[in-house]
């Protein structure tokens, strides 16, 4: 099975910063990866798939990058909606599996 | 616009079988292009995938439920369902459905999620 870890696992920001999330594969996944948000009480809500692309209606200011096993999630400058926790999941090969998230708080 | 809704028993007892249906609306269950999947959330932890199954009825399984989950299609209903027993509290979670689209393998559509409590 391939682990995902995801670091950090919080981090505080402000509005205006840039956010960068890192995601490493314990083995190659190419770029089969995906980048979910969710907010408390809320279902995840798809960001980035295949690593770098932007699902559709999900503002520019996310954008993924990285193959292999390491990947990073950024947002250039943050919105106050922003503030939630991040998630990524290999969909490379079953098992699917997720990051254990990264909490985006407000500093 | 696809819409995806849980329901079922929001309690049920140690050992026995819970069962949750996901009514997909806005769009056929039976396209060739999707697969349906179960995802769970224990209270206040992470994302863990239980399972799919394909259109045609391909089915695969995460290994720590594998012996006791199953994954099912009802295209006369529109619904998929999921199924697993002998439960215990580890297995109390909030069980979402989620479609995974045409790019990336990724899951684009998800339901707002139930909140399934194991306990006597």
């Amino acid at each position: 099975d391939i682990q995902m870890t995801q670091s950090p696992s919080s981090v505080s920001a402000s509005v205006g910063d840039r956010v960068t999330i890192t995601c490493r594969a314990s083995q190659g996944i190419s770029t089969w990866l995906a980048w979910y948000q969710q907010k408390p009480g809320n279902a995840p809500k798809l960001l980035i798939f295949a690593a770098s692309s932007l699902q559709s209606g999900v503002p520019s200011r996310f954008s993924g990058s990285g193959s292999g096993t390491d990947f990073t999630l950024t947002i250039s400058s943050l919105h106050p909606e922003d503030f939630a926790t991040y998630y990524c999941q290999q969909t490379n090969s079953f098992p699917r599996s997720f990051g254990q998230g990264t909490k985006l708080e407000i500093k | 616009q696809l819409h995806l809704q849980e329901s079922g028993p929001g309690l049920v007892k140690p050992s026995e079988t819970l069962s949750l249906s996901c009514t997909v609306s806005g769009g056929a269950i039976s396209s060739r292009s999707y697969y349906w999947a179960w995802i769970r959330q224990p209270p206040g932890k992470g994302l863990e995938w239980i399972g799919t199954m394909s259109y045609s009825g391909s089915t695969d399984y995460n290994p720590s439920v594998k012996s006791r989950v199953t994954i099912s299609l009802d295209t006369s209903k529109n619904q998929f369902s999921l199924r697993l027993n002998s439960v215990t509290a580890a297995d109390t979670a909030v069980y979402y459905c989620a479609r995974r689209g045409d790019h990336g393998r990724a899951y684009d559509y998800w339901g707002q999620g139930i909140l399934v409590t194991v306990s006597s």
